[in-house]
C-alpha cells in the first residue's frame, strides 16, 4: 500500500523559504501515470493545489504560487519536495503532498500524506 | 478558472438518512473529470469517486454521483456514523469549498 509521508519544519519566519519533503514507501516514484503533487489547506482557503510533478522532472505550477515556488524529484531516494518563496502568515497552512493520477477523461487525487502543519510567524 | 460551488455548507442528518451534496461548477464540465473525497478531523482527503461513478478501492456502493453540464450530485443512500465528514469535489486543480455534513 502506497504511503506518503511529509517532513519538514512547523514554524518558519516571514519573508524565508520553506522546504517539505514527501517521502513516497510502498511504491516507485517512476511511474508514467502520475504525477506528485503538493496541496495545502488552510481554514480560509480550502484545499489549493500548489503544483505538481512527474518522474522525469515536469513540473505544473498554479498560476498563484508561480513566482515563488518550486518543486523537484529525487528519483534515487523515491522522494519529492516543495520549496516556497517569501513566505507570509497567508502562508500558514497544512502542507499535504499526494499522488495525481492523470487519465484521458481527467485527473485525481488518488492517495495522500497525513499533511504537516506549517506555521508563519516570527 | 472554473470555480466549484458546494451546496449546502453543512448538512445535518441522522444515520440511515439520504444526503445529497451538491457541486456547481462555473463552466460546463466533463462528469468524468469530476472527484469526490471525503475528510474526517486530523486526516487527509480520502478519494471516494472519479472517473463518472468509479469508486475507489474500499468504498462501499451507498456512495454514488451524478449529474452533467455544470451541476453533479455526490448521494449516500443511508448513511453510516462513520460517513459523518467533510466532502469536497475536484476538478483538475480545483477543490470546492467543501460540505460538513454533520449528525443531526
Amino acid at each position: 500500500q502506497l504511503q506518503l509521508q511529509e517532513s519538514g519544519p512547523g514554524l518558519v519566519k516571514p519573508s524565508e523559504t520553506l522546504s517539505l519533503t514527501c517521502a513516497v514507501r510502498g511504491g516507485s516514484i517512476s511511474s508514467n501515470s502520475y504525477y506528485w503533487v503538493w496541496v495545502r489547506q488552510s481554514p480560509g482557503k480550502g484545499l489549493e493545489w500548489i503544483g505538481s510533478i512527474n518522474y522525469g522532472g515536469t513540473t505544473y505550477y498554479h498560476p498563484s504560487f508561480m513566482s515563488r515556488v518550486a518543486l523537484s524529484v529525487d528519483t534515487s531516494k523515491n522522494q519529492f519536495s516543495l520549496k516556497v518563496d517569501s513566505l507570509t502568515a497567508a502562508d500558514t497552512a497544512v502542507y499535504h503532498c499526494a499522488r495525481l493520477r492523470t487519465e484521458s477523461f481527467g485527473n485525481y487525487f488518488d492517495s495522500w500524506g497525513q499533511g504537516t502543519l506549517v506555521t508563519v510567524s516570527s | 478558472e472554473i470555480v466549484l460551488t458546494q451546496s449546502p455548507g453543512t448538512l445535518s442528518l441522522s444515520p440511515g438518512e439520504r444526503a445529497t451534496l451538491s457541486c456547481r461548477a462555473s463552466q460546463t464540465i466533463s462528469a468524468s473529470s469530476l472527484a469526490w473525497y471525503q475528510q474526517k478531523p486530523g486526516q487527509a482527503p480520502r478519494l471516494l469517486i472519479y472517473g463518472a461513478s468509479s469508486r475507489a478501492t474500499g468504498i462501499p456502493d451507498r456512495f454514488s454521483d451524478s449529474g452533467s453540464g455544470t451541476d453533479f450530485t455526490l448521494t449516500i443512500s443511508r448513511l453510516e456514523p462513520e460517513d459523518f465528514a467533510v466532502y469536497y469535489c475536484q476538478h483538475y486543480g480545483t477543490f470546492g469549498q467543501g460540505t460538513k455534513l454533520e449528525i443531526k
